[in-house]
């Protein structure tokens, strides 16, 4: 089955600029999409189509990709960006024709 | 506002069956495919399946197929999700969540329902 690829874990001090990486073979064919989760929270999105930002959204979040690695990144890392990460994007391996979704394992990320 | 209100947490036994839902408010029901996802305790997130209110057309993950049943009854503009035969395995928080207009991700989720399945 179709897998999306995170690190576990990233750490960063206040201020500094944190980078959570998804690997997936399809992302080349399918946008990404980024949610953040704060414990005991339900997830939230905070960049869709790669690279979007939705409204409400801090300007420090923002999103790249190259190939088959989509990129997170958040500038000015602050101590309220600490959650879990999750990348988001469209299985594409069904022969059915019918749409599926894969999430990747999650980051967490500590703001030390 | 578009919301959706999930249904509360739930204790059940080993082979017990379950129902749980999703009511959604704020925007049109019917036309917008609604998700369900699993976060198992300390874990990540997991694609359940996908349903369409408006005829109930469904997709499940492989993972999942025959091993849940989604539903929805689009006259209470309300998704279900349900198990005939509850596993232990099955303790998870459960989410349903929007599946946004161009059908590419989930822009609005419930606050989750708790299912706890112990003897």
């Amino acid at each position: 089955s179709y897998e999306l690829t995170q690190p576990p874990s990233v750490s960063v001090s206040p201020g500094q600029t944190a980078r959570i990486t998804c690997s997936g073979d399809a992302l080349p064919k399918h946008y990404a999409y980024w949610y953040q989760q704060k414990p005991g929270q339900a997830p939230v999105v905070v960049i869709y189509k790669d690279i979007e930002r939705p409204s409400g959204i801090p300007e420090r979040f923002s999103g790249a990709s190259s190939g088959t690695t989509v990129t997170l990144t958040i500038s000015g890392v602050q101590a309220e960006d600490e959650a879990d990460y999750y990348c988001q994007s469209a299985d594409s391996t069904h022969s059915s024709g019918t749409s599926h979704w894969v999430f990747g394992g999650g980051t967490k990320l500590t703001v030390l | 506002e578009v919301q959706l209100v999930q249904s509360g947490a739930e204790v059940k036994k080993p082979g017990e069956s379950l129902k749980i839902s999703c009511k959604g408010s704020g925007y049109s029901f019917t036309s917008y495919w609604i998700g369900w996802v699993r976060q198992m305790p300390g874990k990540g997130l997991e694609w359940m399946g996908i349903i369409y209110p408006a005829d109930s057309d469904t997709t499940y993950s492989p993972s999942f197929q025959g091993q849940v049943t989604m539903s929805a009854d689009k006259s209470i503009s309300t998704a279900y999700v349900q198990w005939s035969s509850l596993k232990a395995s099955d303790t998870a928080m459960y989410y349903c969540a929007r599946l946004n207009q161009s059908g590419s991700y989930f822009d609005y989720w419930g606050q989750g329902t708790l299912v706890t399945v112990s003897s």
